[in-house]
């Protein structure tokens, strides 16, 4: 069974605070590492898949980066904005044929005006 | 471009009915794969479908099952209905199975068995 674990659960802060979480995940028989925002009453929306160690992406104010030999990777919002207020779920892709994903249970981040 | 669409959007079931989901992918998207979301376990992996052919499954009791059509539409159908089935069931597809790109996902379908 494929543990990947998201903290922390919850997050409040204030308008233009940075924030950041944590996704970690098996370091081995690794693929891909996505990060998914779902809104509330949304479906899920992709931010960033990333797939080699060191990655960095980048999507307006928020950035990701990728340890594939610790297994983990750090997604940053910079000047948080209460439209960002979403769960924020991770998920680990193996490296075997077809598209399976673990996800982990999501980081909610609640940006007060 | 027409995103995933999935049918019913509400359900409600009673104990020991069966109930069956539709998804009709990204036009051109050939894999479909299926998530259950409940409060206490989150999205975990149902079953995911690639050219009519099941090509992984998660670990749910043999009640879960699934299938696709020649259109990449897919259906899952849950047999023997449980209280605990009660969940939002989201489908996702993909272009290229295999690739790492993100997966476009429905906006579910919520059901309640009562």
């Amino acid at each position: 069974i494929l543990n990947v674990e998201q903290s922390p659960q919850s997050l409040h802060v204030q308008e233009g605070d940075s924030t950041n979480f944590t996704c970690s995940f098996p370091s081995s028989n690794f693929y891909a590492l996505h990060w998914y925002r779902w809104e509330t009453a949304k479906s899920p929306e992709a931010l960033f898949v990333m797939t080699l160690n060191g990655d960095e992406k980048k999507k307006g104010r928020i950035s990701a980066t990728l340890n594939t030999k610790e297994g983990y990777s750090y997604l940053y919002i910079k000047g948080s904005q209460p439209e960002d207020s979403a769960t924020y779920l991770c998920a680990f892709k193996p490296g075997k044929a077809g598209n399976m994903l673990t996800f982990g249970g999501g980081t909610r981040l609640m940006v007060k005006p | 471009k027409a995103g995933v669409t999935q049918t019913p959007r509400y359900l409600i079931k009673t104990r020991g009915q069966q109930v069956t989901l539709s998804c009709s992918p990204i036009s051109g998207h050939r894999s479909v794969s299926w998530y259950q979301q409940t409060p206490g376990q989150g999205l975990q992996f149902l079953f995911e479908y690639f050219s009519e052919t099941q090509r992984n499954k998660g670990n749910f009791p043999g009640r879960f099952s699934g299938r696709q059509f020649s259109n990449s539409r897919s259906e899952m159908n849950v047999s023997t209905l449980e209280l605990g089935d009660s969940a939002l069931y989201l489908c996702a597809s993909s272009l290229d199975p295999g690739t790492p790109r993100g997966y476009t996902f429905g906006s579910g379908t919520r059901l309640t068995v009562v």
